[in-house]
């Protein structure tokens, strides 16, 4: 069965601190990896989005990496700011088929 | 949010009753989809459409119902036969071309409350 496991369930840091959030996915084949970010009452919007064949992706202060032989991403967080508290959602698109895979998600809680 | 709309932002139910949850885009684009989400899982399929007057079951369709008259419209209906149907509803839309879905833009949500 495609799994996304999502890890911790919730975080709490102090600003300007990093954190790093970890994706294990059972689904194989896939076409890509997607990380969202999800504002609390808001639709997710899209981070990064990696292949296969890509280790790391960045978007400012955001870099997802991905290791598809242990089928593990991370998305490391730099120089948190309150702003980056929201939900995180690591989500797999498998290569046959068109139906998303999501993880539950990882809510971060960055405080002053 | 993108060019997705979601209305309302807010919706409460009384049990037994119908009710039915707007999605609107503007992006041309040809698929939209309706996820549930609820607290500690991830986002469930309910229904998906790839073109207009054609759309699919997801995961979770039992209790709902849909229809895609419209490019960029496709609503929901949560029905009374939804058990449990408290939760935050997203409707989503993408390109098909290819053969496959593209990107998904979301739309902002609804928090469906019932009574």
């Amino acid at each position: 069965k495609n799994q996304v496991e999502q890890s911790p369930q919730s975080l709490i840091i102090l600003e300007g601190k990093n954190c790093t959030l970890q994706c294990n996915y059972t689904v194989s084949p896939f076409s890509n990896l997607r990380w969202y970010k999800q504002d609390t009452g808001r639709g997710p919007v899209s981070l990064t989005i990696m292949t296969f064949s890509e280790n790391t992706k960045s978007n400012g202060r955001y870099t997802a990496t991905l290791d598809a032989d242990t089928k593990q991403s991370s998305l490391h967080i730099t120089a948190s700011q309150l702003s980056d508290s929201a939900s995180y959602i690591c989500v797999v698109r498998p290569e046959y088929g068109n139906k998303l895979v999501f993880g539950a998600g990882t809510i971060l809680r960055v405080k002053s | 949010d993108g060019g997705i709309t979601q209305s309302p932002k807010y919706l409460f139910r009384k049990e037994g009753q119908n009710v039915t949850l707007s999605c609107e885009q503007n992006l041309n684009h040809d698929a939209m989809y309706w996820y549930r989400q609820d607290p500690g899982q991830g986002l469930r399929l309910i229904y998906y459409s790839q073109i207009v007057n054609d759309f699919q079951k997801g995961d979770i369709a039992e209790g709902y119902s849909v229809s895609r008259e419209k490019k960029e419209s496709f609503p929901l209906t949560v029905t009374s036969a939804q058990k449990n149907p408290t939760a935050f509803y997203l409707c989503a839309s993408s390109m098909f071309a290819s053969g496959r879905l593209h990107e998904q833009f979301f739309g902002p949500g609804t928090r469906l409350t019932v009574l």
